[in-house]
């Protein structure tokens, strides 16, 4: 168990790009989150999965943000035409399927992302 | 809507001394309470937790936590704070698994240690 992982750590894009960060939970981790957190504040939940189906998306994902867990494994967030107010610190977590309080969500480094 | 508060965002103490990070929230049912700490450069990382049960909770690296229902709170302590503490520190309410329980997050303290 390495924990969980995400990619790239860092990226720099110019507005308008399209970008794709990844994110690979702890294996056998049902659950997948993703938030974002902007500086000086605390992480805003975007959206979750379980296993493949994605449940919830916050009202913060626009159009231009699509989320994708094929086959309940890895998950990749989509950036279409970036803007500057994209630029934070995007966040994975993930959790297992057990329990009925909420699990611990367990966090990855995070992709921090830049628009110029 | 549930909420977080953590009403301090930056606090300096002596390394030595004692330390409480205040959180409030609001929240209508049984509230699923978190402390994390989150290092430069690294993941946050959960300290404790509070489900139910004993109101005082322990943690890693000697953090406790008390949860007060009449005060809707449930700050952070620590008896003695070593130079290795500095770091932001956030409150979070999760909500109950069948609603996805997806965390709520405060806007953090950031902690620093003087030597």
């Amino acid at each position: 168990d390495t924990g969980v992982s995400q990619d790239p750590r860092h990226k720099i894009t110019k507005r308008g790009q399209n970008v794709t960060f990844r994110c690979d939970p702890i294996s056998e981790h049902n659950r997948l989150y993703w938030y974002r957190q902007t500086l000086g504040q605390g992480p805003e939940f975007l959206t979750y999965f379980q296993n493949e189906a994605q449940l919830e998306k916050s009202r913060l994902l626009s159009d231009r943000f699509s989320a994708e867990r094929p086959k309940g494994s890895f998950s990749t967030l989509e950036i279409q035409r970036t803007e500057q107010g994209d630029s934070a610190m995007y966040l994975c977590a993930s959790s297992p399927l057990e329990g009925q309080g909420p699990n611990e969500q367990f966090f990855g480094p995070g992709t921090r992302l830049t628009v110029l | 809507a549930q909420s977080v508060t953590q009403p301090d965002i930056h606090i300096t103490v002596s390394e030595g001394a004692s330390l409480e990070l205040r959180c409030n929230y609001s929240y209508g049912a049984t509230p699923y309470l978190f402390w994390y700490v989150q290092s430069p450069g690294q993941g946050l990382q959960l300290l404790l937790k509070y489900f139910s049960g004993d109101t005082l909770v322990q943690g890693i690296k000697g953090f406790e936590a008390e949860f007060k229902r009449s005060q809707s709170s449930f700050n952070l302590r620590k008896p003695s704070v070593h130079w290795s503490d500095a770091a932001e520190y956030f409150c979070a309410v999760a909500e109950g698994y069948n609603q996805g329980g997806k965390l709520i997050f405060g806007q953090g303290t950031e902690l620093s240690v003087k030597p």
